[in-house]
């Protein structure tokens, strides 16, 4: 049963602490996407990857979050420092090479006290 | 600005009835859209999908419609069950891009038994 993980499920921070956010895509899948989900934006897209090379991050404050490939079966997203105002779930897809659809993982979720 | 639009945040239909979900889009380059569901505490699940070279896509219950012209696209469920109650996400891309979903806000769709 092919899914996208993601760890940790939830984690609980105090502001100015580094947090780092790990994804697991499917096998096979060459695409990788960051996306965050608060209330008031909805999903939005924070990083993209294409055979582990970065192809769009302008979605993401450059000065405090990274996200990064380091091989084919692990994706991060790293904030440092922390904000309360990065209090959201994060949600990691992938997809197959030339594909539409995107699978998704079932989140991080991220409380900055 | 919001390229993708869903300006019903919420949709109650009883068990057996169509529910409609309907969503907006602006950007005149989206050639692809998709419909995703989303229970609580989990990632979102693609649904259905259309091009732009149709206007009709239909899977079992579930049926796209497209609306280039008005750049408007409605999910239709028939019938509704109490399990379809979730949160339904429209996203577009653009083919001539690099496949990025741009989402909308979700509207919370319960099927009441």
């Amino acid at each position: 049963d092919a899914r996208v993980t993601q760890t940790p499920r939830h984690k609980v921070t105090e502001m100015g602490q580094e947090v780092t956010m790990r994804c697991q895509p499917i096998l096979g899948h060459n695409t990788v996407f960051w996306y965050r989900q608060t209330m008031m934006q909805g999903l939005e897209l924070l990083a993209y990857f294409r055979n582990r090379a970065p192809l769009d991050d302008s979605g993401m404050p450059k000065d405090r979050f990274s996200a990064e490939m380091p091989d084919a079966t692990l994706a991060t997203l790293k904030i440092q420092p922390s904000e309360p105002r990065d209090s959201a779930v994060y949600f990691c897809a992938s997809g197959f090479p030339g594909g539409n659809e995107q699978f998704f993982g079932p989140g991080t979720r991220l409380t900055v006290l | 600005d919001q390229q993708v639009k869903q300006n019903s945040p919420s949709l109650s239909v009883q068990e057996g009835r169509i529910s409609i979900l309907n969503c907006d889009y602006t950007n005149s380059m989206f050639d692809y859209f998709l419909w995703y569901k989303k229970y609580p505490a989990e990632g979102p699940t693609f649904l259905i999908s259309i091009s732009s070279i149709k206007d009709k896509n239909e899977d079992g219950r579930f049926t796209v419609f497209l609306n280039k012209s008005a750049k408007h696209l409605s999910l239709h469920i028939v019938p509704s069950q109490p399990g379809d109650s979730a949160v339904y996400f429209c996203a577009a891309f653009s083919s001539g891009s690099a496949r990025q979903l741009t989402f909308g806000s979700g509207t919370q769709l319960t099927v009441l038994p």
